[in-house]
């Protein structure tokens, strides 16, 4: 089993709908929680931090839920410019101070 | 805001080739990181280096090797290049602390002729 797990996608859909992704992990000791946004041939970019009590970025949602030990992102009224491959990352327990990421998400928001 | 430069976005080698990847940051991170990305297969880890002279194999180090004798710089050293080390190679950096985030380069996009 990967210790961080995506599904692919691509999800497709229109301007202005409500969009959700799912992200799961292995280890449930894993202490921080982050998405990224990376746009094509870009580098990732953190897109917010995961907070346990779930937190919010203007349209942007992330929840928490360490019982199930899953990561959700909320993108409310998309954008064009959302069109972006959404990466879940998590640290593990442990010394070193490495994130695991997941293969990542596909969004195409389309008019 | 962080900064963690690599010093090309494109770079064309031969098969054979000793080829070095620059990386350097600005805000005094211990922790450096060195990806490869390829169509597909998300982010694999080559290695990373938690302090100066310290480093750590990740998830694919073969062929690789890293060298890192300052805080601000990591370099990734191919020793004899190949064609399937052909891709996109991203830096990174983090601060040490749980809710710290990576921050990357813009990249290297390196093909082996």
């Amino acid at each position: 089993r990967k210790e961080v797990e995506q599904d692919p996608g691509p999800f497709n859909v229109p301007e202005g709908a409500t969009v959700a992704f799912n992200c799961t992990y292995s280890n449930s000791a894993s202490q921080s929680f982050f998405w990224y946004r990376q746009d094509c041939r870009k580098e990732p970019k953190l897109l917010m931090s995961v907070y346990s009590s779930g937190n919010e970025d203007g349209r942007f949602t992330a929840q928490l839920n360490r019982a199930s030990q899953y990561i959700s992102l909320l993108i409310r009224d998309s954008k064009l410019s959302d069109s972006a491959t959404y990466l879940c990352v998590v640290k593990p327990p442990g010394g070193y101070n490495k994130l695991i990421f997941g293969a990542g998400t596909r969004l195409a928001v389309h008019p | 805001d962080v900064k963690v430069t690599q010093s090309s976005r494109y770079l064309v080698k031969r098969t054979g080739e000793k080829v070095f990847l620059e990386c350097v940051q600005d805000m005094d991170h211990e922790n450096m990181f060195w990806y490869r990305q390829d169509p597909g297969l998300g982010l694999r880890l080559i290695y990373f280096s938690y302090d100066v002279k310290m480093k750590e194999k990740g998830d694919i180090p073969e062929g690789y090797s890293v060298s890192r004798e300052k805080k601000e710089r990591f370099s990734l050293i191919l020793e004899s290049a190949s064609t399937n080390q052909t891709s996109m190679y991203l830096c990174a950096s983090r601060g040490t602390g749980g809710q710290q985030p990576q921050h990357f380069g813009d990249g290297t996009r390196l093909s082996i002729l």
